[in-house]
């Protein structure tokens, strides 16, 4: 099966504008996750959607960014104005059900974004 | 809140054993998992303790003690490519589901 797929696999945009970033779940996966690290940092949690309903967005840092899941299949967020210290490497995540193990989540290889 | 500690860089050589580390502090515990992540690429799963002992997989093994709140990742015949991240999380629940918590991952480097 096709893994979890992330676009662009890296951005680099000026203070100010905006960044849409894209993940494509393992097809069928309900559960979604988006987490950030910001260099020599933890991979920090910023959303949960099931399906395409925000489940936990307790780690969204500001109303800067907003993320969506359409129709419960691919996500994206959006980072809009950026600011410097939003640069990082953006990871999306999925899960299929509650059955399927607590923590084993598969990753995309992520997308890393410059501020400049 | 959750907080994770681990050590931020290992260094070992080719075919010896290393042990990376894991403290936790978590309210509600829902398991402790393993992580490994090369240079650019995607964090893959590597082991999952929900009790307390060892796990086995192949070279690596992780283990619990969750009277602790303490784990490690053991990784036995090192070879070059292992040389990456790895990181430890913990998972809280959330709605039916669960969130694992990521700690800031430890670089191991392994000479020939």
């Amino acid at each position: 099966e096709a893994g979890v797929t992330q676009f662009p696999s890296h951005s680099v945009i000026e203070k100010g504008q905006t960044v849409t970033l894209r993940c494509d779940p393992i097809s069928g996966h309900d559960n979604l996750y988006w987490y950030r690290r910001v260099m020599g940092k933890e991979i920090k949690f910023l959303l949960h959607f099931v399906k395409e309903s925000k489940q936990d967005e307790s780690g969204m840092p500001n109303n800067r960014f907003l993320a969506e899941r359409t129709g419960g299949t691919y996500s994206t967020l959006k980072v809009q104005p950026a600011e410097l210290e939003d640069s990082g490497v953006y990871f999306c995540a999925s899960k299929a059900g509650l059955s399927s193990g607590a923590n084993v989540l598969t990753f995309g290889a992520g997308s890393r974004l410059t501020v400049l | 809140g959750q907080s994770l500690e681990q050590p931020s860089e290992v260094t070992a050589v080719e075919g010896a054993i290393v042990q990376i580390n894991c403290t936790y502090q978590t309210s509600g515990f829902y398991g402790l998992s393993w992580y490994q992540q090369h240079d650019g690429g995607a964090p893959t799963f590597l082991s999952y303790n929900a009790l307390d002992g060892l796990e086995e997989t192949g070279r690596f093994s992780s283990f619990l003690s969750r009277s602790d709140s303490y784990g490690y990742l053991l990784l036995q015949e090192l070879q070059m490519k292992d040389s990456a991240s790895y990181f430890c999380a913990v998972s809280r629940a959330s709605g039916g589901s669960y969130i694992p918590t990521f700690g800031r991952g430890t670089s191991l480097i392994v000479h020939p």
